[in-house]
């Protein structure tokens, strides 16, 4: 079964500052993609960032960058200029490729942003 | 403003209560889930539709019973609930239900059984 593991459970940054948040999972499949989602206070869950396995370049949206490390099996998420609005709970999330399959949370790092 | 609109956004009930949540989409997505989010912790899936289909269904009470009506429109009917079913539902859909596909949440239902 796939796991996915977040050891920070909370995390705290300075506002403009630069922060990265761990993340690991375990899959014998080849075919898969990873999802970082941020959860505010608000309870939406937000889809901030996604990386496909098969893909060697790390994905960039805005001030959110990744770190995908296949062979260790990683996938940090980095925070760079961080703001006000960016603290919540992120979950780093794994779904194996093909139909139907069920998206494995981490149990997530609740990060703080201080002013 | 979410594109997944969930409703209503507090419940409270009764064990003995029959409820409905509503989740509705409107982005032509053919994939629709449920899961259930306890505090402090991640979700978890319950159910997965396809194309009107239910296709994933994680081994949930039948207290809870999905249905689909149509490609935008998602409930989850609830009868006899237990106190430990008193968590965040969220409601999620995505263009399909392959591998790639980003899922989209709403808000939320936060159910409380008395």
């Amino acid at each position: 079964a796939q796991t996915v593991t977040q050891s920070q459970p909370e995390m705290s940054v300075q506002e403009a500052e630069t922060v990265t948040l761990s993340c690991t999972y375990d899959t014998s499949e080849s075919d898969y993609y990873l999802f970082w989602y941020k959860q505010p206070p608000s309870r939406q869950m937000i889809l901030v960032i996604r990386q496909e396995a098969y893909k060697q370049q790390n994905a960039t949206e805005n001030r959110f960058s990744v770190n995908f490390q296949k062979a260790a099996k990683s996938f940090s998420l980095k925070i760079s200029d961080s703001q006000l609005g960016d603290a919540a709970m992120y979950f780093c999330a794994y779904r194996r490729g093909g139909g139907n399959t069920p998206l494995v949370f981490g149990k997530g790092t609740r990060l703080s942003v201080i002013a | 403003d979410t594109e997944v609109t969930q409703t209503p956004k507090h419940l409270v009930m009764g064990m003995t209560n029959k409820k409905s949540l509503k989740c509705e989409q409107h982005m032509g997505h053919r994939a629709m889930y449920w899961y259930k989010q306890k505090a402090k912790k991640p979700p978890e899936l319950m159910f997965v539709y396809s194309y009107e289909k239910l296709s994933i269904n994680e081994s949930v009470p039948s207290r809870f019973s999905p249905e689909c009506p149509n490609s935008s429109l998602l409930n989850l009917h609830l009868h006899a609930l237990q106190p430990e079913d008193s968590a965040l539902y969220l409601c999620a859909s995505s263009q399909g239900a392959g591998g790639s596909q980003p899922q989209h949440f709403g808000d939320g239902t936060r159910l409380s059984i008395l």
